[in-house]
C-alpha cells in the first residue's frame, strides 16, 4: 500500500501570506496527486489533480507541483475564505490519503 | 447542478449493520465510477469502497473487505454501501462521492455525507 504523508500538521498564517504544504509518497506515483479543501460540516472540494491541474472554478492563488513522490500545495496569498483543512491523496494505485493539513488564522 | 445525497446513518450497537444510500443527480451517472469516502472523528479522510460504472468491478480497503458491499442501482441513479459485522473503529462521517470521467479515482465530487455511529 501506497502511504501519504502531509506536513505540516497544523500551519498558523494571516491573511495575506503565501502558505505552502508538503505531500510524500512512500513511493513514485508519477504525477497522481490530488488535492482537498475541506471545512468543517461541508463536502470537500477538489482543487488540483495530477499534481499540477486546476480544476474548473478553483482560484488562481492555488497551485500545485511536484511529481514522484513529493509533492506542494501553494496559496500565493492566504484569503479569509481559505482557513480549512487540506488533504492530499494519490490516484496511482488504491487513493489513500495524507493525514492533512490545518491552515488556522495566525 | 450535480447533488450527491447521503441517507441511512444512524446509531447502531457493535456488530451490528447498517445499509446508506446516495441519491445522485444533475450528471450521467452511468459515466462515473462511484466511491464511498469516510472520515472517523478527529481523524482524516479514508477511501472505503468503489464501484464501476456497470457494476462489474468493485474495491474495497482491507479494513472493511468482506463485512461491507457496494452496490448500484443504475436506473434509479443510487448508490448504496451495505455495512454488516460493524465495529467501534467504523464510526464516521460516509461520504458518497463521485469519480471523474477516466480519472482512475480523482474525486471531483462530494456529497456532505451521513454520520455512522457504532456503541452500545
Amino acid at each position: 500500500d501506497i502511504q501519504m504523508t502531509q506536513s505540516p500538521s497544523t500551519l498558523s498564517a494571516s491573511v495575506g501570506d503565501r502558505v505552502s504544504i508538503t505531500c510524500r509518497a512512500s513511493q513514485s506515483i508519477s504525477r497522481s496527486l490530488a488535492w482537498y479543501q475541506h471545512k468543517p460540516g461541508k463536502a470537500p472540494q477538489l482543487l488540483i489533480s495530477e499534481a499540477t491541474s486546476l480544476e474548473s472554478g478553483v482560484p488562481s492563488r492555488f497551485s500545485g507541483s511536484g511529481s514522484g513522490t513529493e509533492f506542494t500545495l501553494t496559496i500565493s496569498s492566504l484569503q479569509p475564505d481559505d482557513f480549512a483543512t487540506y488533504y492530499c491523496q494519490q490516484h496511482y494505485s488504491g487513493g489513500s490519503f495524507g493525514g492533512g493539513t490545518k491552515v488556522e488564522i495566525k | 447542478e450535480v447533488q450527491l445525497v447521503e441517507s441511512g446513518g444512524g446509531l447502531v450497537q457493535p456488530g451490528g449493520s447498517l445499509r446508506l444510500s446516495c441519491a445522485a443527480s444533475g450528471f450521467t451517472f452511468t459515466s462515473h465510477w462511484m466511491s464511498w469516502v469516510r472520515q472517523a472523528p478527529g481523524k482524516g479522510l479514508e477511501w472505503v469502497a468503489n464501484i464501476k460504472q456497470d457494476g462489474s468491478v468493485k474495491g474495497y480497503v482491507d479494513s472493511v473487505r468482506g463485512r461491507f458491499t457496494i452496490s448500484r442501482d443504475n436506473a434509479k441513479k443510487s448508490l448504496s454501501l451495505q455495512m454488516n459485522s460493524l465495529r467501534a473503529e467504523d464510526a464516521a462521517v460516509y461520504h458518497c462521492v463521485r469519480e471523474g470521467l477516466g480519472s482512475g479515482r480523482i474525486l471531483d465530487f462530494w456529497g456532505q455525507g451521513t454520520l455512522v455511529t457504532v456503541s452500545s
